[in-house]
């Protein structure tokens, strides 16, 4: 299996901060790659799929970015309702797999 | 608007069984794979098993073999028969829209593995 590895684990920011979380595959899934966010007692919401596109009604100062084993998504100014848990997965085979998970928090 | 409601969850003996069941509407349920992704008690998301439209199946190695999803397109309804159910298997086990990436998610039913 394709194991995905999240870095960092706890993030702590400001609102109004830029943030950046990465994934990293275990062997190259080409741009099949996925972000979701999720809050606590909450189901994961899509933001991001095929590594860059755009979920729609995600608000735009989600992106991400990246190819091949490696990927980041980024937040260009955190808001207060982006305080949450983000995953990334990838589906470049029929067996899909999560990173660990990138906890964001209030600084 | 898509809706995705799970239910069947509940608290089952270790080696018993359990049916959850994945009602949909809001899009054309026989066009689209679906997928059961569980979440385990503070940790993370882990995928478990997918079925396209027409009904090919995969399933992770945690599952194979104990877990059958399956599908009925008249009733729009998902299902995951779980067999030989063991404490690790406690998770909330949403059902999700999707092959590949997963557009849309249920809220999530519980299932507790316990003597």
């Amino acid at each position: 299996d394709i194991q995905m590895t999240q870095s960092p684990s706890t993030l702590s920011a400001s609102v109004g901060d830029r943030v950046t979380i990465t994934c990293r595959a275990s062997q190259s899934i080409s741009s099949w790659l996925a972000w979701y966010q999720q809050k606590p007692g909450r189901a994961p919401k899509l933001l991001i799929y095929e590594a860059s596109s755009l979920e729609s009604g995600v608000p735009s100062r989600f992106s991400g970015s990246g190819s091949g084993t490696e990927f980041t998504l980024t937040i260009s100014s955190l808001q207060p309702d982006d305080f949450a848990t983000y995953y990334c997965q990838q589906y470049d085979t029929y067996f899909k797999t999560f990173g660990q998970g990138t906890k964001v928090e209030i600084k | 608007e898509v809706q995705l409601l799970e239910s069947g969850g509940g608290l089952v003996r270790p080696g018993g069984s359990l049916r959850l069941s994945c009602a949909a509407s809001g899009f054309t349920f026989s066009s689209y794979a679906m997928s059961w992704v569980r979440q385990a008690p503070g940790k993370g998301l882990e995928w478990i098993s997918s079925i396209t439209g027409s009904g090919t199946t995969h399933y992770a190695d945690s599952v194979k073999g104990r877990f059958i999803i399956s599908r009925d397109n008249t009733n729009n309804t998902l299902f995951l028969q779980m067999n030989s159910l063991s404490p690790e298997d406690t998770a909330v086990y949403y059902c999700a829209k999707g092959w590949g990436s997963f557009d849309s998610w249920g809220q999530g039913t519980l299932v507790t593995v316990s003597s």
